[in-house]
């Protein structure tokens, strides 16, 4: 079992719905970061989170430590947020551990 | 503002050939420095990372290996590249272990 589970994997949705994407981990971690990477495979810190809940935007990103899970909502959905969605955890030292991805498609 | 440099951004190598990627960041000092690999269909995967000259931490056992001859400036390296070497190299810092960690833009390697 990986150390960070992602779902879903794909995601269509069509532009202006609300979209949630699921990030669960097994291990105690300081920080989670969601990272959004684009076709052509450049990548972007959205969020560094330890708790709680942030908001940049129309993205949203919370985590809950009990329940190890953070969320990722994208508020009124638009096809240039069409990409990977990256869940990653620091947990002991420097190195992130990373989901696998949720591939978000935005339909016009 | 901070900036962070890759090149190339893609390279076709023949198996066997020697291989180096650079990567520089500008506009801040004493970074952490990484270096992550995507293989095709893969997540992210951290290769190395570094606090300091000189000092290189590698989590992955692999042909590949890591220099960081000045302070902002992050090579990877391979004295004979695999097929499995293909991917999407990514180098990343970040201003310590706390704090979010910023991507370059990427190369795409090919081994034929």
């Amino acid at each position: 079992k990986n150390e960070v589970e992602q779902s879903p994997q794909n995601l269509t949705a069509q532009e202006g719905e609300f979209i949630t994407i699921n990030c669960s981990y097994s291990v105690g971690i300081s920080a989670l970061h969601w990272l959004q990477q684009h076709p052509g495979g450049g990548i972007v810190s959205l969020f560094m989170l330890s708790s709680g809940k942030k908001k940049h935007g129309r993205l949203i990103a919370t985590i809950n430590i009990q329940e190890k899970h953070s969320s990722l909502h994208i508020t009124a959905s638009h096809p240039r947020d069409s990409a990977v969605y990256i869940c990653a955890v620091k947990a002991a030292g420097n190195k992130l551990t990373f989901g696998g991805g949720t591939r978000v498609l935005v339909k016009p | 503002s901070q900036t962070i440099h890759q090149w190339p951004a893609t390279l076709v190598q023949p198996v066997g050939s020697p291989l180096s990627l650079e990567c520089t960041v500008e506009g801040t000092s004493n970074p952490n420095l990484y270096w992550y690999r995507q293989a095709a269909g893969r997540g992210l995967q951290l290769l190395f990372y570094s606090v300091g000259i000189g000092q290189i931490s590698s989590e992955v056992p692999q042909n590949l290996s890591a220099s960081r001859p000045q302070d902002r400036q992050f090579i990877l390296s391979s004295k004979k590249l695999l097929l499995s070497d293909s991917g999407f190299y990514l180098c990343a810092w970040s201003s310590d272990w706390r704090e979010t960690q910023y991507f370059g833009p990427g190369t795409r390697l090919l081994v034929l």
